[in-house]
């Protein structure tokens, strides 16, 4: 059986505080790229999006940056409650992909701190 | 209700069993997927279906047999698995590429498979 877990990155933060979670991917022909978050039994759920010819989009309280020179992607949790407790995970699109096919990374753990 | 349902939420089966996974979705969308996620994986793409039609299998064992019968409805088919299907497997359903901006998916809950 499974007796071993996947070992996420975890990021742990006091509430109140802003959190960054970060992902690299490298995939240069990726043109869009989405934050995922997954509560406990539950599925992923959509919190943002960002297309490769924006640098930054903001939403409520989230803030998503894209550097595409370092092939690096960041989500930005604003004032993190601890609602916010979840695997986060980053997701992209292969633009030469035939179908909406997203590849999603292997997610970071937050936890907050009270 | 994310507006894709999956039944059954659990799931225990023998080795020997046949069953049959359900996904159903009333947004409109006309692409969807199954995923399996498993404690010692990430999430690992199964099946596409575009138009109804399977565009993507990522080499995944005969054992498991999706069915699309509609845009709406998808369908996984289990039989003779092993200790290491366990997993929770989740369906997804989206736009294609060409019909719409959002490319984004909108998840189940998933199915918590147990195989014993």
């Amino acid at each position: 059986g499974e007796s071993v877990g996947l070992h996420l990155p975890t990021l742990s933060v006091q509430e109140g505080d802003n959190s960054i979670i970060n992902c690299a991917y490298s995939n240069s022909a990726s043109d869009y790229f989405i934050w995922y978050k997954q509560e406990s039994g539950k599925g992923p759920q959509f919190i943002i999006d960002i297309r490769s010819n924006m640098d930054k989009r903001q939403g409520q309280r989230v803030t998503v940056l894209l550097n595409k020179t370092v092939k690096h992607l960041s989500l930005q949790i604003a004032a993190t409650q601890p609602g916010d407790s979840a695997v986060y995970f980053c997701a992209e699109r292969d633009s030469r992909s035939s179908a909406s096919k997203i590849i999603f990374g292997s997610g970071t753990r937050l936890s907050i701190r009270p | 209700e994310t507006g894709v349902t999956q039944t059954p939420r659990h799931l225990v089966m023998g080795m020997t069993n046949k069953k049959s996974l359900k996904c159903e979705q009333h947004l409109g969308h006309n692409a969807m997927y199954w995923y399996k996620q498993s404690a010692k994986k990430p999430l690992e793409l199964m099946f596409v279906y575009s138009l109804e039609e399977r565009v993507e299998n990522n080499s995944v064992p005969s054992r498991f047999s999706p069915e699309c019968p509609n845009s709406s409805h998808l369908f996984l088919h289990l039989h003779t698995l092993q200790p290491e299907d366990s997993a929770l497997y989740l369906c997804a359903s989206s736009q294609d590429r060409e019909q719409a901006n959002n490319y984004g998916y909108t998840f189940g809950s998933g199915t918590r498979l147990t195989v014993v």
